[in-house]
């Protein structure tokens, strides 16, 4: 199995700044990637996190918005610019191999 | 993304046994998953079905059926602490979209 590390667990932000979210998995995994999730709602996939490379982006999701690193296998960023409250979200990674995914306890992020 | 579908809500008492369905339109991926979320958590793994038929794992079971484009999650001996929000997620090469989430209340 894998420990996701997900920090800030929660912020309030002004509109129009940036929030960056680090991920940290305690083994290394062939996959990660970062989810929006509306309380009580399902999970919507934002991009696949690529080792050394751009995200792969869902339909939607866009670098300039969010843009996601991922220097190496255990470590992910995600950044959400130019903030407005239709932002305000939980955002979670997950971690994984081949068929299980871990993910971690997730950003609470209000924008005011 | 990929439109899974499941009931928002189910009710069961404790001792019972839930059947939580899952419908998709989506041919052509690797498996199908379930994951366990209660209020303020994370999302756990549950049970994976590469393959059509049934997976078991303890009081959990899992089933696929490519041809019929449905799978469910049977959890039998129901507990109080499985109340909590359950998702499918279709493995599409690679990327994991989740099912809308079938909220289970388990009443004593």
């Amino acid at each position: 199995s894998a420990v996701i590390s997900q920090k800030p667990s929660r912020d309030i932000c002004q509109r129009g700044t940036s929030l960056t979210i680090q991920c940290q998995v305690d083994s290394q995994v062939t996959m990660m990637f970062w989810y929006r999730q509306q309380p009580g709602q399902s999970l919507t996939l934002i991009a696949t996190a690529n080792q050394g490379s751009e995200a792969t982006y869902e339909s939607g999701f866009v670098i300039d918005k969010f843009p996601i690193s991922r220097p190496n296998l255990t470590f992910s960023t995600l950044t959400v610019s130019n903030l407005s409250p239709e932002d305000s979200s939980i955002y979670l990674c997950s971690g994984g191999t081949e068929n299980i995914q871990y993910f971690g306890a997730g950003t609470r992020l209000s924008v005011l | 993304g990929q439109s899974l579908e499941q009931p928002s809500e189910v009710t069961a008492v404790e001792g019972a046994i839930v059947q939580i369905n899952c419908t998709y339109q989506t041919s052509g991926f690797y498996g199908l998953s379930w994951y366990q979320q209660h209020d303020g958590g994370a999302p756990t793994f549950l049970s994976y079905n590469a393959l059509d038929g049934l997976e078991e794992t303890g009081r959990f079971s899992s089933f696929l059926s490519r041809s019929d484009s449905y799978g469910y999650l049977l959890l039998q001996e129901l507990q109080m602490k499985d109340s909590a929000s359950y998702f499918c997620a279709q493995d599409n090469f690679n990327k994991f979209y989740f099912g809308s989430g079938t909220k289970l209340n388990v009443k004593p």
